[in-house]
């Protein structure tokens, strides 16, 4: 069973720190990873994806990737009451066309 | 460009009804996806076309659901004599054959009373 791991939150952070997400994946033959944001009632939204190791910027996003520990994180900085939001972690899975997401974890930047 | 379309929105259906819902994807993208996702969770892989092509389906699928993409265009999914438990959002996502991001659709959701 491949899986995708995520901290259900909620992640609490004031306006202007920095919101770090994290995600484990099983699937040492993963080699895309991708970060989803969801508001309430909405689709997911992408808004960063990776597939090397090392870091990805992205404006106030970083996507970072650590292939021997099989995790990848999301770092974003100067967080604003509008990434208030649940954050879905995806790896595709290798092998087949699927990709497996994470139950995602919900932010909450407080004003 | 428009993104990804997905008719009806919302759809409300007695138990044992059968629904169609269609999905429009972003005109160059030849793979199409179909996603379930109830509260709480994160969307659950259905089924994949890479052009009209169904290439994965995944083993959640009972035989109650069908997917189709005939021309490599738009996909329907139908879900026959519906049950409670298919009450979710049903959602679609494109992606390019160069690359793996995919993109979603607004999603259907559906309830079954």
């Amino acid at each position: 069973q491949k899986e995708v791991e995520q901290n259900s939150g909620p992640l609490s952070v004031p306006e202007g720190a920095i919101a770090s997400l994290n995600c484990t994946y099983s699937d040492r033959g993963s080699q895309s990873f991708f970060w989803y944001r969801q508001y309430s009632g909405k689709s997911p939204e992408l808004i960063m994806f990776i597939y090397s190791n090392g870091d990805k910027e992205d404006g106030r996003f970083t996507a970072q990737l650590n292939k021997a520990s099989q995790y990848v994180s999301l770092l974003i900085r100067d967080s604003q009451p509008s990434d208030s939001a649940t954050y879905l972690c995806a790896v595709k899975a290798s092998g087949t066309y699927k990709y497996i997401f994470g139950t995602g974890t919900r932010l909450k930047v407080l004003a | 460009d428009t993104g990804v379309s997905q008719d009806p929105r919302h759809k409300i259906t007695k138990r044992g009804q059968n629904v169609t819902f269609r999905c429009d994807p972003i005109s160059e993208h030849n793979r199409l996806y179909w996603y379930r996702q109830t509260l709480g969770q994160g969307p659950e892989f259905l089924t994949y076309f890479q052009n009209e092509a169904q290439l994965e389906k995944s083993r959640l699928l009972s035989d109650r659901f069908s997917a189709e993409r005939p021309k490599g265009s738009f996909s329907t999914l139908e879900i026959q004599r519906t049950e409670q438990g298919d009450s979710a959002m049903y959602l679609c996502a494109s992606s390019h054959s160069r690359g793996h991001e995919q993109y979603f659709g607004p999603g259907t959701r559906l309830t079954v009373t």
